[in-house]
């Protein structure tokens, strides 16, 4: 079963652009979740998505959305980047989504860089 | 406020060496308590998974050990191999919650050399 794929790897835009990232989850997994990992700050929850719908969000500003897709595929969009928004961004399926008790599957990431 | 706190930030052992990384954490009640490895530049894959109940689980040569009186986890890795090097992550998940409940800390940094 192939796992969770991430577009595109990497990425290098610059202030006040938007950005699209793509993620393919673990064939059967309905839940994918976003999150932002950066040295400093470690893994952040971006947001989850569950059957096309958002159920979770982390504390991010509007700039960050997302949205899910009946194939379960989901995107991500950020506008108006910042320089501050430099980071892997990593993508994770579960099959349902129960919080801690699901195991997440991590996608490789993909590697925004904000000039 | 519920947190997190992994130590050592980072380690360098021998090849071969066995090694423990240190997980403090506050949340109270918990419903499980994960450990991560993460390779550079990929994304984390989980290694143990143990609930309230459990005090240890095993991987392989990683063995994770929970005392939920003391609120202290730590992962043991016997006889490190090059490929052990990489970035180990303790999650903890509230009782109740989504993934946006989900603490993480800030993870082991752990170098091993030949």
């Amino acid at each position: 079963k192939a796992g969770v794929t991430q577009t595109p790897r990497y990425l290098i835009k610059t202030r006040g652009q938007q950005v699209t990232l793509s993620c393919s989850p673990i064939s059967g997994h309905r839940s994918v979740s976003w999150y932002q990992q950066t040295p400093g700050q470690g893994l952040q929850f971006l947001f989850e998505y569950f059957s096309e719908t958002q159920r979770n969000k982390g504390n991010f500003p509007g700039r960050f959305s997302g949205r899910q897709f009946s194939n379960s595929r989901s995107e991500m969009n950020v506008s108006t980047l910042e320089l501050g928004d430099s980071a892997l961004y990593l993508c994770a399926s579960s099959l349902e989504g129960s919080g801690g008790r699901d195991t997440q599957y991590f996608g490789p990431g993909t590697r925004l860089t904000v000039l | 406020k519920n947190q997190v706190e992994q130590s050592p930030q980072s380690l360098i052992i021998l090849e071969g060496k066995n090694c423990t990384l240190q997980c403090n954490y506050t949340v109270s009640p918990f419903s499980n308590l994960r450990w991560y490895k993460q390779d550079t530049g990929r994304g984390p894959v989980s290694l143990t998974i143990m609930t309230f109940s459990e005090n240890t689980k095993s991987n392989g040569r990683y063995t994770a050990t929970l005392d939920a009186d003391t609120k202290q986890s730590s992962l043991h890795i016997t006889a490190s191999q090059l490929s052990d090097s990489a970035s180990y992550i303790c999650v903890v998940s509230p009782i109740s919650g989504g993934y946006n409940k989900l603490i993480f800390g800030a993870g082991t940094r752990l170098a091993v050399h030949p």
